[in-house]
């Protein structure tokens, strides 16, 4: 099975603090994501990356910034958290030759205060 | 653009009875098509899918779904439901212009009663 892991389920930061998200994935996919969940709002797209070094931007990149110095591995990055920040964070992946099926982390819950 | 969307917020269904979760998408060509559950404080799960062929697909916990064309919907659905269906679902579309990403519904949370 594939296994996309977080390194926090909950996390809470101060408004100002520089914030990383760690996301973990296990089956050699190039593809990875960072979806942010609202009520409402459902998901929305973050950043996602195709390759190591690689990122693109999705629809919500303002404030946010990624990381994928390997390959089983992709880091979101909140440079000065804000309160308006406070969300869902998912991460996901995907192989490059799938066609668009993404398997999921567990979330993270980032409240910032 | 690409667009997904699920009319209904939010349902609540009889546990036993039966259950339809709308999905309507736009797209030019034939779009790749899933549902997805996610059970509360959980990430998401991959119910189903389609990319070709039979238009009605059948799923993971007795769900299938079908592809209509002419009406651009995906409706999930499920002869009976259980209590533990009780979640929120992700209607999501795949499409070439949004690279390799999936394009999500604003999603549907199902209540299930007793």
């Amino acid at each position: 099975d594939v296994k996309v892991t977080q390194s926090s389920r909950y996390l809470v930061k101060r408004t100002g603090e520089k914030v990383f998200l760690e996301c973990v994935q296990d089956m050699d996919h190039e593809n990875m994501f960072w979806y942010r969940q609202d009520p409402g709002l459902g998901l929305r797209l973050i950043y996602f990356s195709y390759d190591v070094k690689m990122k693109e931007k999705g629809d919500i990149p303002e404030g946010y910034s990624v990381s994928r110095e390997k390959k089983e591995r992709f880091s979101l990055i909140l440079e000065s958290a804000s309160t308006n920040q406070t969300s869902m964070y998912l991460c996901a992946s995907s192989p490059i030759l799938s066609t668009y099926e993404q398997y999921f982390g567990p979330g993270t819950r980032l409240t910032v205060t | 653009a690409q667009s997904v969307t699920q009319p209904d917020i939010h349902i609540t269904v009889s546990e036993g009875a039966s259950l339809e979760l709308r999905c309507n998408y736009s797209y030019g060509a034939t779009p790749y098509l899933f549902w997805y559950v996610q059970s509360p404080g959980q990430g998401l799960q991959l119910l189903l899918k389609y990319f070709s062929g039979d238009t009605l697909v059948q799923g993971i916990k007795g769900f299938e779904a079908e592809f209509k064309r002419s009406q651009s919907s995906f409706n999930l659905r499920k002869p009976s439901v259980h209590w533990s269906d009780a979640a929120e679902y992700f209607c999501a579309v795949g499409a070439w212009q949004a690279g390799t990403a999936l394009i999500f519904g604003k999603g549907t949370t199902l209540s299930v009663s007793s």
